[in-house]
């Protein structure tokens, strides 16, 4: 069946540091992703997203990388912060039927330590 | 101002008993959804609304059942509660397209 995402892995970085997160998907007919942050006891929360037409897209210490050829998927966080610490999820959005469907991997906790 | 608010945010129950999840957007937009996130955090897809007719119904039990008064509101009722519905419920609204979407706090059910 279709999947995104990997086993749920921790990353464990010090603060400072960059960390990539990765994720994989299956499905080639997906055009659009997204990156979510998910803190303790909240809900997930938008960082970045990328369409199928691009490879890569830059925000605030957060890039995206998209490889369409592997169904690859990553985050790259600049000098990361403890309070980057949270659960990433990639998303993937697909529309069908005219509608769209988002489907999210099973995400990575992030660990930053000070 | 919340853009998606939920309620309640906690929700202690016994089995057998009926419950309701309140969700209510004010971003104007057409679509909403209900996800479930599981121990493992999981996130699932529920439903999903467009402007009150219900698109996308995935594998639930009938006892669930998602109520859409108006294109701002999508409420969740849940009949005969059983251990396995504990888990995190979230609400989630978007534009629709290729657009993302934004999630409300969440709703701890407990079923015990």
């Amino acid at each position: 069946g279709e999947s995104v995402g990997l086993h749920l892995p921790t990353l464990s970085v010090q603060e400072g540091d960059n960390s990539i997160i990765n994720c994989a998907y299956s499905n080639s007919a997906s055009d659009y992703f997204i990156w979510y942050k998910q803190e303790s006891g909240k809900g997930p929360q938008f960082i970045i997203d990328i369409r199928s037409n691009m490879d890569k897209r830059q925000g605030q210490r957060v890039t995206v990388l998209l490889n369409k050829t592997v169904k690859h998927l990553s985050l790259q966080i600049a000098a990361t912060q403890p309070g980057d610490s949270a659960v990433y999820f990639c998303a993937e959005n697909r529309m069908n039927s005219g509608y769209s469907t988002l489907t999210f991997g099973k995400g990575t906790m992030l660990l930053v330590s000070p | 101002d919340t853009a998606v608010s939920q309620t309640p945010k906690y929700l202690v129950t016994q089995m057998g008993n009926d419950k309701s999840i309140k969700c209510e957007q004010n971003l104007g937009h057409d679509t909403m959804y209900w996800y479930k996130q599981d121990s493992k955090k999981f996130l699932k897809i529920m439903f999903s609304y467009n402007n009150k007719e219900l698109i996308i119904n995935e594998t639930v039990p009938n006892r669930f059942s998602p109520k859409s008064p108006d294109k701002a509101h999508l409420n969740l009722h849940i009949n005969s509660l059983e251990l396995g519905d504990s888990a995190v419920y979230f609400c989630a609204s978007s534009r629709g397209g290729l657009s993302e979407a934004f999630f409300g706090q969440g709703t701890r059910l407990t079923v015990v």
